[in-house]
């Protein structure tokens, strides 16, 4: 079984400072981690994934998270916020050894960016 | 390419009426899923499919909803007598080969109102 915490529903920050959005996941297996972001109104965009591989992961739009294991955490940063990137984003986990059960998906951090 | 296509966009029904929502993967992609995304309960895991075959349909919320997929491609989730908490959007995703490391790819979503 896995699941996901994503530790603040909402975080604020003003345009140009850095963004923290942060996520706790369990799983019984190695797993593979990402970060989906949803604007309003569209549909669910990859920002970046981790799959074992190097544990710092760079997406799209300067995004990056770092997996921790002794952690069980797999945080998002972006150094400076735009604000076009205002938007849900979604801790997602999935187990290792097959995609039977589909992803599962943190509650979802809605990032405001002011102006 | 084409992404992951959803049809309706949007569905209005009145309680107690079969609905069919309808999702195109993208070409050549084994795996697709069904979600649901509603305000109570975030994004939930449905239904995963391998080809035409579902290994599991445990996600199916109740026997109303069922699910198929022919030719390896198209799926249509068809939800019988629905009802007021049935309301949500449904989404659909496809990935290459359906392991946990592939990446999914959403469509837009149906959004489902029932009356």
């Amino acid at each position: 079984a896995q699941s996901v915490t994503q530790l603040d529903s909402h975080v604020s920050v003003s345009e140009g400072t850095p963004v923290l959005l942060r996520c706790n996941y369990s799983s019984s297996y190695s797993p593979s981690l990402f970060w989906y972001v949803q604007h309003p109104n569209k549909g669910l965009q990859l920002l970046l994934k981790y799959t074992s591989a190097a544990t710092l992961v760079k997406g799209i739009n300067g995004f990056e998270a770092e997996f921790k294991k002794s952690e069980t955490s797999f945080h998002l940063t972006k150094p400076s916020a735009h604000m076009s990137d205002a938007a849900e984003y979604f801790c997602v986990v999935s187990a290792r050894g097959g995609g039977a059960d589909g992803l599962t998906f943190g509650k979802g951090t809605h990032l405001i960016i002011q102006p | 390419g084409a992404g992951v296509s959803q049809s309706p966009s949007n569905k209005v029904t009145e309680k107690g009426k079969d609905v069919e929502l309808r999702c195109d993967p993208i070409s050549g992609h084994t795996a697709l899923y069904w979600y649901r995304q509603s305000l109570g309960q975030g994004l939930e895991f449905l239904i995963y499919f391998q080809g035409n075959s579902a290994p599991d349909k445990s996600g199916l919320p109740s026997d109303r909803f069922s699910a198929e997929r022919t030719g390896g491609s198209v799926s249509t989730l068809t939800i019988q007598r629905t009802q007021q908490e049935d309301s949500a959007v449904y989404l659909c995703a496809s990935s290459l080969f359906g392991t946990s490391t592939d990446t999914q790819y959403f469509g837009p979503g149906t959004r489902l109102t029932v009356l």
